[in-house]
């Protein structure tokens, strides 16, 4: 059972264009929604996570918009650059359980 | 400053033999994660170790998966009698403490492969 579903599967985004990415999740009980990055053969890197207490957090060219009644939280990658194409990961978790329950990733790709 | 190390980054292992993938969490570390991901799929937990404790096993496998961290040394996580289906990159993920929120640093993954 797919606990955090992400879409679309895959993005093609011209150089400068904004890449947006939703992810969805069921159970109400997450309080912690991290996004990690993920190139070739390398392991996830943390990118930007996010609270349910606030609908946006901003870190550079990278923004979270949550939206709590809706179950929904989505990356925004701005001014999209060549060096942005990876496979970006939702994920989520409970306080007080370590568990991170993944998404299937998204593969964006930004073409100069 | 080293951050997760995994060993072997590759593995290849004809079906019945053992796989035992290492992983050295982040130095001042005590929270060891083990994840599997198979291909097109996102990372799966596995187990959630801390020094000489299993604290979470709930994803791992009943059957040929164990994991341990022992207090000198590196985690384990070990697959006995290994199938093709065990086929997978295996990532490793340490933090300082617990609790969410908490950020998983992640290492780069043992890709293993069952013939």
């Amino acid at each position: 059972q797919q606990q955090v579903k992400q879409s679309p599967q895959s993005l093609i985004v011209q150089k400068g264009g904004i890449s947006i990415i939703n992810c969805a999740y069921e159970n109400t009980a997450f309080d912690y929604f991290p996004w990690y990055q993920q190139f070739p053969g390398k392991g996830p890197a943390l990118l930007i996570a996010i609270r349910p207490d606030v609908s946006e957090k901003k870190e550079g060219r990278f923004t979270i918009s949550f939206n709590k009644s809706a179950k929904q939280f989505s990356l925004h990658i701005m001014d999209s650059q060549p060096g942005d194409s990876a496979t970006y990961f939702c994920a989520a978790s409970i306080t007080g359980n370590n568990r991170l329950a993944f998404g299937k990733g998204n593969q964006v790709v930004v073409i100069p | 400053n080293a951050g997760v190390m995994q060993n072997p980054r590759h593995l290849v292992r004809r079906r019945g033999q053992e796989a035992r993938l290492r992983c050295s969490p982040v130095k001042g570390h005590s929270h060891v994660y083990w994840y599997r991901q198979l291909p097109e799929e996102g990372l799966k937990f596995m187990v959630y170790l801390q020094k000489e404790n299993i604290i979470d096993e709930s994803g791992m496998p009943k059957e040929r998966f164990s994991a341990e961290f022992p207090k000198e040394g590196p985690s384990i996580l070990r697959i006995q009698q290994v199938v093709r289906g065990d086929s997978a990159a295996y990532f490793c993920a340490s933090s300082p403490s617990a609790g969410s929120g908490e950020t998983q640093y992640f290492g780069p993954g043992t890709r293993l492969l069952v013939l």
